[in-house]
């Protein structure tokens, strides 16, 4: 069974630093492409990163040289290291598996990000 | 980028279709079949009902169906039901810098 457990969520300070784990089982994360989506409260949907099966990594224009997203093959875990992070990150942060282009058919429960000072 | 945009409410009753909007432009809706849709409740993570435009992934009622004419992407729901209710996103495929854009949500009322 395909799972997603994301953890790392919480409450930081403006310009402070977190690292969103994402525990992928049932499947191999380096064979897929997976991809961080966030939710502000109220909001809707934003593509935060994608990366490749190939290694290739995109970000969304608002968190480009703060966020990195990198995986570890060998615990089969997505990461997202939000460094200098704003008010306007606060969000939930989702991981998904990625299937086809723009079709991401597994997410995780999701994990909770405060930026408040 | 900017993100597709959907009307920001659609209401019908129940047995009734309707149908959702995505419009976006030439450098995605209307340039790659890459089109997916996802409902999501209150609470809960989103979930995937069409992708490829027009094509339903097991387990997903055939009362969802979706097309593409030009920069815009429907979604049909028909024999609207109580359970429909909820917020649906559209996704394409772009080339801009990072290769996907969700839809401004539209929320799903059944009267």
């Amino acid at each position: 069974e395909v799972q997603l457990v994301e953890t790392g969520g919480g409450l930081i300070q403006p310009g402070g630093s977190l690292r969103l784990s994402c525990v992928a089982s049932g499947f191999t994360v380096s064979r897929n492409y997976m991809s961080w989506v966030r939710q502000a409260p109220g909001k809707g949907l934003e593509w935060v990163s994608i990366i490749y099966s190939g290694g290739t990594a995109y970000y969304t224009d608002s968190v480009k040289g703060r966020f990195i997203i990198s995986r570890d093959n060998s615990k089969n875990t997505l990461y997202l290291q939000m460094n200098s992070l704003r008010v306007e990150d606060t969000a939930v942060y989702y991981c998904a598996r990625g299937i086809r282009l723009t079709t991401l058919d597994y997410w995780g429960q999701g994990t909770l990000v405060t930026v408040s000072s | 980028q900017s993100a597709l945009t959907q009307p920001a409410s659609v209401s019908g009753s129940p047995g009734q279709s309707i149908t959702i909007s995505c419009t976006g432009s030439s450098s995605d809706v209307g340039f790659y079949n890459y089109v997916s849709w996802y409902q999501q409740h209150p609470d809960s993570a989103p979930k995937v009902i069409i992708y490829d435009v027009s094509n339903r992934p097991s387990g997903v009622s055939n009362r969802f169906s979706g097309s593409k004419s030009g920069n815009t992407a429907s979604l049909t729901i028909s024999g609207l039901q109580g359970e429909d209710e909820a917020d649906y996103y559209c996704t394409s495929y772009t080339t801009a810098a990072i290769p996907g854009v969700f839809g401004t949500g539209t929320k799903v009322t059944v009267l």
